[in-house]
């Protein structure tokens, strides 16, 4: 089966870092994904992790623990129009190498 | 990248209707996808459209109330069928652009609300 676990909710105030939590359950992981998706609008890709580690992107980085089933995606120098949902995303052998999304975490900026 | 178009963007429809929803990439992709998303909810996959061949539908979803069409590398079709309240939802397409990352591009939607 599959499990994509992330926060429903958070608050950060602008200019601050916030970190968004995903953990996972797969029969066949084959690479996770970071989208950022605005009210109204069409999920947009942020990141793409498939090897442990840390992906830098300008304000955005992801991380990534293939034995813990655990990523994250840090957002650093918050700015308003970064208030949107977070969909974590991954991509499972086990599923035709489909992509399966998150419930996505609605991050709230704060001025 | 890949930019993608659907048709309409936004319909009401009444209830026992069918609404057929166009998705055209700006270039050939395999990979093509269509998703629903419920209000305040994620993404759920409803199919994969086949290009020459039936599409293949996630569990939940068949093909008589969703029928899809692929007839080339560029287009899809998605039909909901019959339509309820409980279909209000909206439909995305989607395609799988196989570059470093195999990242999947959205298309703008389709925002159905049936009567």
């Amino acid at each position: 089966g599959q499990n994509i676990d992330q926060p429903t909710e958070m608050t950060a105030t602008e200019g601050a870092i916030v970190q968004i939590n995903c953990t996972y359950q797969t029969s066949g992981f084959n690479g996770l994904f970071w989208y950022q998706q605005h009210a109204g609008e069409a999920p947009t890709f942020l990141s793409y992790n498939v090897l442990d580690g840390l992906e830098e992107k300008g304000r955005f980085s992801s991380f990534l623990s293939r034995s813990k089933g655990y990523s994250y995606l840090l957002l650093k120098e918050l700015q308003m129009k970064d208030s949107a949902s977070y969909l974590c995303a991954v991509r499972d052998r086990g599923r035709d190498d489909k992509i399966i999304f998150g419930k996505g975490t609605r991050l709230h900026i704060l001025p | 990248s890949a930019v993608i178009s659907q048709k309409p963007s936004r319909d009401i429809c009444q209830r026992g209707t069918s609404l057929t929803i166009q998705c055209q990439v700006d270039s050939q992709v395999t990979m093509m996808f269509w998703y629903r998303q419920q209000p305040g909810q994620s993404l759920t996959l409803i199919a994969t459209a086949n290009q020459g061949s039936e599409a293949t539908y996630e569990s939940g979803f068949v093909i008589d109330k969703f029928p899809i069409s692929r007839p080339n590398l560029t287009f899809s079709t998605l039909t909901v069928s019959n339509m309820s309240p409980e279909d209000s939802s909206i439909y995305l397409c989607s395609v799988e652009v196989r570059g470093s990352s195999y990242e999947q591009y959205f298309g703008p939607g389709t925002r159905l609300t049936v009567t």
